[in-house]
């Protein structure tokens, strides 16, 4: 079946510009998640929904920073007036659901993005 | 807080042979999740192996085990008989049950096997 896909796979913007950063879960799974990854580094946590409803978004850095998922599936990333700062790999997880005691996150391919 | 740290940040390994990558974490939360994931040069994360923290055994997926030690909060992976194909990043993570399950992962350890 299809695993978590993401779009684009890569962006280059401009400072100053907003981005979009899309992902499709795997269908059926309800929890999803946001991470960034620099360069050298492990994933770090930006914010996460159970459905539609953003439960975490203790990780978003700033206010520039925001995600939806209107629909509890296709989640948006907004990064609005990108800083140079912002360029990372952008990765998003799915899983199941956030419950229980095994909660496999299954990783998208990931955005990387890059701010001139 | 929660934090994994991997003191390794780059292993070799010949071919065939076992390899040992360390992961040690710090919780004061009883209930918890340990995952290892496999970065390959492509980038993409690839889930290894999972271990709760009330699980009895040891995890075991293929030629991959973790060596959970509790009481020493630590959650080792064994890979045996190494591949070409395993030389990769390699993340330890953590996650808590009660809470948003978001992984905390490790700084990660560059495994490189050798023909």
């Amino acid at each position: 079946g299809a695993g978590v896909s993401q779009s684009p796979r890569y962006k280059v913007t401009k400072r100053g510009q907003d981005v979009a950063l899309r992902c499709d879960p795997i269908s059926g799974h309800v929890s999803l998640y946001w991470y960034r990854q620099a360069l050298g580094q492990g994933p770090e946590f930006l914010t996460y929904f159970n459905y539609e409803a953003q439960q975490d978004k203790s990780g978003l850095p700033n206010d520039r920073f925001s995600a939806e998922r209107p629909e509890g599936s296709i989640s948006t990333l907004t990064i609005q007036r990108t800083e140079q700062r912002d360029s990372a790999m952008y990765r998003c997880a799915s899983s199941l659901a956030a419950s229980g005691t095994r909660n496999e996150q299954f990783f998208g391919p990931g955005t990387r993005l890059t701010v001139l | 807080a929660q934090k994994i740290t991997q003191t390794q940040p780059g292993m070799f390994v010949q071919e065939k042979e076992a390899v040992t990558l360390d992961c040690t974490y710090d919780t004061s939360d009883p209930s918890y999740g340990l995952f290892w994931y496999k970065q390959p040069s492509s980038g993409e994360m690839i889930f290894l192996i999972y271990q709760g923290s009330y699980d009895q055994q040891n995890a075991t997926e293929g030629r991959y085990s973790l060596n959970f030690q509790k009481a020493r909060k630590s959650a080792n992976l064994v890979i045996s008989a190494s591949q070409l194909g395993d030389s990769a990043m390699y993340f330890c993570a953590m996650y808590h049950w009660a809470g948003s399950y978001q992984l905390t992962f490790g700084k990660g350890t560059k495994l490189s096997v050798i023909p």
